[in-house]
């Protein structure tokens, strides 16, 4: 499968608890892109990156969210103490230099308790 | 004011069935709109992008208004496995890279 992929696919945490999620783009993509969806919404922008820089961040990306993506591969997003109004699905998608069309990886449902 | 807004419905269809989705948008400048489809509990996934002259893919039709901000979907002779979310997206005018999303309109289509 050369699609983009996350993990895990699920996590279940307590209140407080920091968690952290991978996204690993569609290799030849250096667009990296992170998104929350709450039920009954549509996904929400939290922030992108060209490769290794990260070049927006909204204003939902409290400082509790750390994004990184060291090498421009691979990306990683953390929560430090977590809260009940985290959880939501965090998508990660990626798209071609130029492209517009972005492609989602199947997300992480993040359940606090 | 939400910068894309949909009506959630459901819309519940039988088989065989036109039915269509409007979507309006805020902001005039937008310069990119698609319609993604999202199943329950998967990844949106691109249906169709919407060009300014509409355009048509098989059995779905997809249109912009400009003067009235809005775009459509039109999906004909409905199927069962049309049941889904759609969502309404448009880029941000000065920002190809970041997506603003409707809530969805949701399809039932039912034997």
């Amino acid at each position: 499968d050369t699609g983009v992929s996350q993990d895990p696919r699920h996590k279940i945490t307590k209140r407080g608890q920091n968690v952290t999620f991978r996204c690993d783009p569609i290799s030849e993509h250096n667009r990296l892109y992170w998104y929350r969806q709450t039920l009954g919404q549509g996904p929400e922008f939290l922030t992108y990156f060209q490769n290794e820089a990260q070049l927006e961040k909204s204003r939902l990306l409290s400082d509790r969210f750390s994004a990184e993506r060291p090498k421009g591969s691979f990306s990683t997003l953390e929560i430090q103490r977590t809260e009940q109004g985290d959880s939501a699905m965090y998508l990660c998608a990626s798209s071609q230099a130029g492209g517009i069309e972005k492609f989602f990886g199947p997300g992480t449902r993040l359940t606090v308790l | 004011r939400k910068e894309v807004e949909q009506d959630p419905g459901p819309f519940n269809v039988p088989e065989g069935a036109t039915v269509a989705f409007n979507c309006t948008y805020s902001n005039s400048a937008s310069q990119s709109f698609f319609w993604y489809r999202q199943d329950c509990r998967k990844e949106p996934k691109l249906l169709m992008s919407v060009y300014s002259s509409g355009n048509e893919d098989g059995r779905f039709t997809a249109q912009l208004n400009r003067a009235s901000q809005y775009i459509s979907l039109l999906i004909r002779d409905s199927k069962l496995s049309d049941s889904a979310t759609y969502l309404c997206v448009v880029n941000t005018p000065n920002n190809f890279n970041k997506f603003y999303f409707g809530s969805g309109t949701k399809l039932n289509v039912k034997p």
